[in-house]
């Protein structure tokens, strides 16, 4: 059974940029999580997303949004990129969302 | 507001060594617990859950007991070894709500050495 797949694994972007990631969830699963991880602020929720809607956001400027497609794949979009924003990015599934969550490997984000 | 408190680190060990990490909450309502497993260049594994008081979670020879009364967690391993050097996340999650979100403490470098 695959796990979850995160894409692209690395990124290079310039202040100012935009930037999506993309999150292929484990088979069956509805439900697509998002976090940021720093050595600062450790894991950070970004947001929750199941059955294509939004239905739990973290506390983080509207410069970061997401989107789940029919096929529970999800995207993190996050526009005007500051230095701050360089981090590790989780995604995580889940059945419902209740019982655990599945992560990928991550896609680090450096800011330059 | 919620939250999950995990002792500092690292914890360095000698293989075959006891380990313990301490991990303590803050929630309202009946959160379930879990560690996560992190290990270098890598997402996070969930490591083993509990989601009622008193449930012990298991796994990889790893245990942990949820204990309401004093609103704890601890991670628990008889004998530990080099594969087991990691970065160990204890988190919540609120049962009951319809959006889930995991709250995680700081994180707990584990280092062993044979």
């Amino acid at each position: 059974k695959a796990g979850v797949t995160q894409t692209p694994r690395y990124l290079i972007k310039t202040r100012g940029q935009q930037v999506t990631l993309s999150c292929s969830p484990i088979s069956g699963h509805r439900s697509v999580s998002w976090y940021q991880q720093t050595p600062g602020q450790g894991l950070q929720f970004l947001f929750e997303y199941f059955s294509e809607t939004q239905r739990n956001k973290g506390n983080f400027p509207g410069r970061f949004s997401g989107r789940q497609f029919s096929n529970s794949r999800s995207e993190m979009n996050v526009s005007t990129l500051e230095l701050g924003d360089s981090a590790l990015y989780l995604c995580a599934s889940s059945v419902q969302g209740r019982d655990g969550y599945t992560f990928g490997s991550g896609t680090r984000l450096t800011v330059v | 507001g919620n939250s999950v408190t995990q002792m500092e680190g690292p914890v360095t060990l000698s293989e075959e060594a006891f380990l313990t990490i301490n991990c303590t909450y803050t929630a309202t309502g009946y959160p379930s617990l879990f560690w996560y497993v992190q290990y270098p260049g890598e997402g996070l594994q969930l490591l083993l859950k509990a989601t009622k008081a008193d449930d012990k979670g298991s796994n990889k020879g790893f245990e942990a007991t949820y204990r309401k009364e004093t609103t704890s967690f601890h991670l628990e391993k008889g004998s530990v070894q080099v594969s087991d050097s990691a970065v160990y996340f204890c988190a919540l999650s609120e049962r009951g709500q319809a959006g889930t979100a995991l709250i995680f403490g700081k994180g707990t470098t584990l280092s062993v050495s044979s």
